[in-house]
């Protein structure tokens, strides 16, 4: 069971918006604001698509962005798109003795 | 561009041991901490542990899995992290991958490699 918590799938329409949550505690989520979301693609190298709870990475569209209110952070995707389908994952900073931990992805299919 | 290749995955037996290494290209390999991560089938990415850069006097931290069988070391000469895995378990199967940074905007992967423990 992953520490943080996150919806196993989520699903959208081209051109339509998405949201996938990730919630965690007040250890981790609601202490700090490092939370980085990431694109993984199965069989790739995982990709930073928001770090610092709402920073875009240069070269990440502007049609991601990220939000966070008490222990829960939000990735919100607009103008989905089919390139958007793949798994995404939540991390955030724990403290310096568990560091950093995970969600247990989302997997968003464009329909 | 960031290139971040690990090698040394493979099939292993219970209580065996493998020694995982992370080459990186085109980024400042010295001045940053590098992690492991993990993912086994069909579940969410697991923190395994870090070393921090000389600076940081190499300081290394693990997950509480792997505490005591895991130990993570690095070469700045040849830009290169390693994890060296000892009593390996059925649970340690999984893919992984080493990272740059997981907090901040230098966050660069690998692809993984796959470790398989099992008789």
């Amino acid at each position: 069971q992953s520490a943080l918590t996150q919806p196993a799938s989520v699903s959208g329409s081209p051109g339509q918006s998405i949201t996938i949550s990730c919630t965690g505690t007040s250890s981790d989520v609601g202490s700090y604001n490092l939370v980085s979301w990431y694109q993984h693609h199965p069989g790739k190298a995982p990709k930073l698509m928001i770090y610092e709870v709402t920073k875009r990475p240069s070269g990440v569209s502007n049609r991601f962005s990220g939000s966070k209110s008490g222990n829960t952070a939000s990735l919100t995707i607009s103008g989905l798109q089919a390139e958007d389908e793949a798994d995404y994952s939540c991390s955030s900073y724990a403290g310096s003795t568990t560091i950093v931990v995970f969600g247990g992805g989302t997997k968003l299919t464009v329909l | 561009e960031v290139q971040l290749v690990e090698s040394g995955g493979g099939l292993v037996q219970p209580g065996g041991s493998l020694k995982l290494s992370c080459a990186v290209s085109g980024f400042t390999f010295s001045d940053s901490a590098m992690h492991w991560v993990r993912q086994a089938s069909g579940k969410g990415l697991e923190w395994v542990g870090r070393i921090r850069s000389k600076a940081n006097s190499y300081a290394t931290a693990y997950a509480a899995s792997v505490k005591g069988r895991f130990t993570i070391s690095r070469d700045d000469s040849k830009n290169t992290a390693y994890l060296q895995m000892n009593s390996l378990k059925t649970e340690d199967t999984a893919v992984y991958f080493c990272v740059t940074a997981l907090t901040t905007d230098s966050s660069y992967w690998g692809q993984g490699t796959l470790v398989t423990v099992s008789s």
